[in-house]
């Protein structure tokens, strides 16, 4: 199946600074990148969609200058959280879909990011 | 919009036995797919199974199978003879039109499953 890496898996940062999380789909074109943000048991929640090029589509109620998202290549997106504070550690979890099949999605291993 | 609901937040079950995980889906979408995943403590989302609305047949892979009752939106998973490396977190999630790009899978709020050996 294909294949998407996420870095780092973790991070530790000082409130106050910008953390940069990449995502790469390593076997396909991933022409659409999702970023979902995933709090400690509960579910998946969608921050913001991105297509290759183009400007991402955030969430309702989700900081486009926070969550700076780009998706520069067909393979690669980042997520940076810009000044984080400690609300904004969570667990971040990449997505990326090509045009095949079912444009079934392929999930990257989750980044946890805390801030102290 | 879409809704999905999951009723059970855990429920345990002994190994070897079989377990039905309830998802319940609200759309006005004519076609979607529907979707389950397993989130084990590692966090990484592990694709488990597919059906697509418009399926005639229940989609089975190895020990899942997705019991589809489309009038009833309901897309529960049965996974048989339960093993200790289960245990973990399930989710249902959907998209409507799956081929469409951009489309967004909503989730479920999940399902955690205890195996006791």
């Amino acid at each position: 199946g294909a294949v998407v890496s996420q870095h780092p898996s973790r991070v530790i940062c000082k409130s106050g600074t910008s953390v940069k999380i990449e995502c790469r789909s390593l076997d396909f074109q991933a022409t659409t990148m999702f970023w979902y943000r995933q709090f400690p048991k509960q579910s998946l929640m969608l921050m913001a969609t991105s297509n290759e090029g183009s400007k991402a589509t955030y969430e309702q109620g989700v900081e486009k200058d926070k969550f700076l998202i780009n998706h520069a290549s067909l393979t690669l997106s980042t997520l940076t959280v810009t000044s984080a504070h400690p609300e904004d550690s969570s667990f971040y979890i990449c997505s990326a879909r090509g045009t095949s099949g079912s444009g079934r999605q392929f999930f990257g291993p989750g980044t946890r990011l805390t801030v102290l | 919009a879409q809704k999905i609901t999951q009723t059970q937040p855990g429920m345990f079950v002994q190994e070897k036995e079989a377990v039905t995980l309830d998802c319940t889906y609200d759309t006005s979408d004519q076609s979607y797919g529907l979707f389950w995943y397993k989130q084990p403590s590692s966090g990484e989302m592990i694709f488990l199974i597919y059906q697509g609305s418009y399926d005639e047949q229940n989609a089975t892979e190895g020990r899942y199978s997705l019991n589809f009752q489309k009038a009833r939106k309901s897309a529960n998973l049965v996974i048989s003879a339960s093993q200790l490396g289960d245990s973990a977190m399930y989710f249902c999630a959907m998209r409507p039109n799956p081929g469409a790009a951009g489309n967004k899978l909503t989730f479920g709020g999940g399902t955690r499953v205890l195996v006791k050996p």
